[in-house]
């Protein structure tokens, strides 16, 4: 099982529709949950990020959070055009030895959203 | 500011050269990562900084990639010879704290000929 899995898409929505996106990890003492969005060509940047079980919301993004069955995902409501992307899924868990950890990212899901 | 600054944003060069990728962090940022991403693998940690100390270099695939931070504002990831599976895009990242928001570098995309 890879550590942090996400569907790879392309995820396709009509414009206005609610977008989904799934992540499951592996460590179940993962703390943190992050989604990063990536426009083709550009950089990751921070959408959300999430520490508590339930739900976060930020204006039209809702991440969701439950460590007992380890999968965190990304509502995306009213999607819009603009919100076309790979959006990545990184999970801070321990690795090796000790007390460090590390930010695993997932290998992202494509969205495309049709007008 | 003008957020985490990489350099070159291309980089073409002929196998067996040595590649000299560059990093300016956001000021005060006190974490800086390395990563290339790839389709195959996505993004994978190659190094990571505390207060200019490497802490993690687990990632980094073989001996002919290097890194350094000499001082706060400067990284270089390094790799000598250079061979054609290293082509990928290079991300350089820099946080204030160890595992809250990593601000993004525009990357440097190498291709190894």
């Amino acid at each position: 099982q890879k550590e942090v899995e996400q569907n790879s898409g392309p995820l396709s929505v009509p414009e206005g529709a609610i977008a989904s996106l799934n992540c499951t990890y592996s460590d179940r003492g993962s703390q943190s949950f992050f989604w990063y969005r990536q426009y083709s060509g550009k950089s990751p940047e921070l959408i959300m990020f999430i520490y508590s079980n339930g739900d976060k919301e930020d204006g039209r993004f809702t991440a969701q959070l439950n460590k007992a069955s380890q999968y965190v995902s990304l509502l995306i409501r009213d999607s819009q055009p603009s919100d076309s992307a790979t959006y990545l899924c990184a999970v801070n868990m321990a690795k090796g030895a000790g007390n460090n950890r590390k930010l695993i990212w997932g290998l992202g899901t494509s969205l495309a959203v049709n007008p | 500011d003008a957020g985490v600054i990489q350099s070159p944003r291309h980089e073409v060069t002929e196998m067996g050269q040595e590649v000299t990728l560059r990093c300016k962090p956001i000021s005060g940022h006190n974490s800086l990562f390395w990563y290339r991403q790839t389709m195959m693998r996505g993004l994978e940690l190659l190094i990571y900084f505390n207060n200019n100390v490497p802490i993690d270099d687990s990632g980094m695939p073989e001996d002919r990639f290097s890194a350094k931070m000499p001082n706060a504002s400067f990284s270089t990831l390094k790799i000598q010879p250079s061979e054609p599976r290293d082509s990928a895009v290079y991300f350089c990242a820099s946080t204030s704290t160890g595992f809250t928001e990593a601000f993004f570098g525009q990357g440097t995309r190498l291709t190894v000929v």
